[in-house]
């Protein structure tokens, strides 16, 4: 079925940085496009940026483009966020999740991991 | 960039009640590339639905998906306890950004 988990949450002033990683196991990682998505105190999921299995497809949300940048390594089965450039906005629980389109079906996030807390504060 | 619009943002039923949760989009799309989650407090996000009607691996028979366009429905037939959670639709085509709704929260009345 598969497993992600999340690491290096923690509290950052703004104008900060950090970096977030996420260890796939149990699946072919380089099988799946890899999501970064996250939840604002009481607000919804938000889709920030995402990488496509060889990393030749690569995008990001406005809110986070020019600020963020996404890796994969395949044969380390991992994922990472690098984010500067923190905001007060940007906290939120970070999730990394995988989906992948075959044939023009998209199949959904069908794995996420249980998400790192990112809090952007003075 | 497609918005999707979902409604109500609240849902007060009972279990054992039919709840009905719709998705708008502002532009239309194909149905294949729309997927709806479930999210409950202090837990991952899981997939429902994907294809606007296919169940993920797992999912109870209660929960369904339709439509097409511009407009989607989640139902689920038969609210058990667990169900009280909120819901997310999603859209993820070949344009990004992939989007997500903001939620319709099914609540215990």
């Amino acid at each position: 079925e598969g497993q992600l988990v999340e690491s290096g949450g923690g509290l950052v002033k703004p104008g900060g940085s950090l970096r977030l990683s996420c260890a796939a196991s149990g699946f072919r990682f380089d099988a799946y496009t890899m999501n970064w998505v996250r939840q604002a105190p009481g607000k919804g999921l938000e889709w920030i940026s995402s990488v496509s299995t060889a990393s030749s497809d690569i995008n990001y949300a406005d809110s986070v483009k020019g600020r963020f940048t996404v890796s994969r390594d395949n044969a380390r089965s991992s994922l990472v966020l690098h984010m500067q450039s923190l905001r007060v906005e940007d906290t939120a629980v970070y999730y990394c999740a995988r989906d992948r389109t075959i044939l023009d079906h998209y199949f959904g996030m069908d794995v996420w991991g249980q998400g790192t807390t990112v809090i952007v504060s003075s | 960039e497609i918005v999707l619009t979902q409604s109500p943002g609240t849902l007060s039923l009972s279990p054992g009640e039919r709840a009905t949760l719709s998705c708008r989009a502002s532009q239309s799309f194909t149905r294949t590339f729309l997927a709806w989650y479930q999210h409950r407090p202090g837990q991952a996000p899981r997939l429902l639905i994907h294809g606007a009607s296919h169940r993920a691996t797992g999912i109870p028979d209660r929960f369904s998906g339709s439509g097409s366009g511009t407009d989607f429905t989640l139902t689920i037939s038969r609210l058990e306890p667990e169900d009280f959670a909120v819901y997310y639709c999603q859209q993820s085509g070949r344009s990004p950004p992939s989007t997500f709704g903001r939620g319709t929260k099914v609540e215990i009345k």
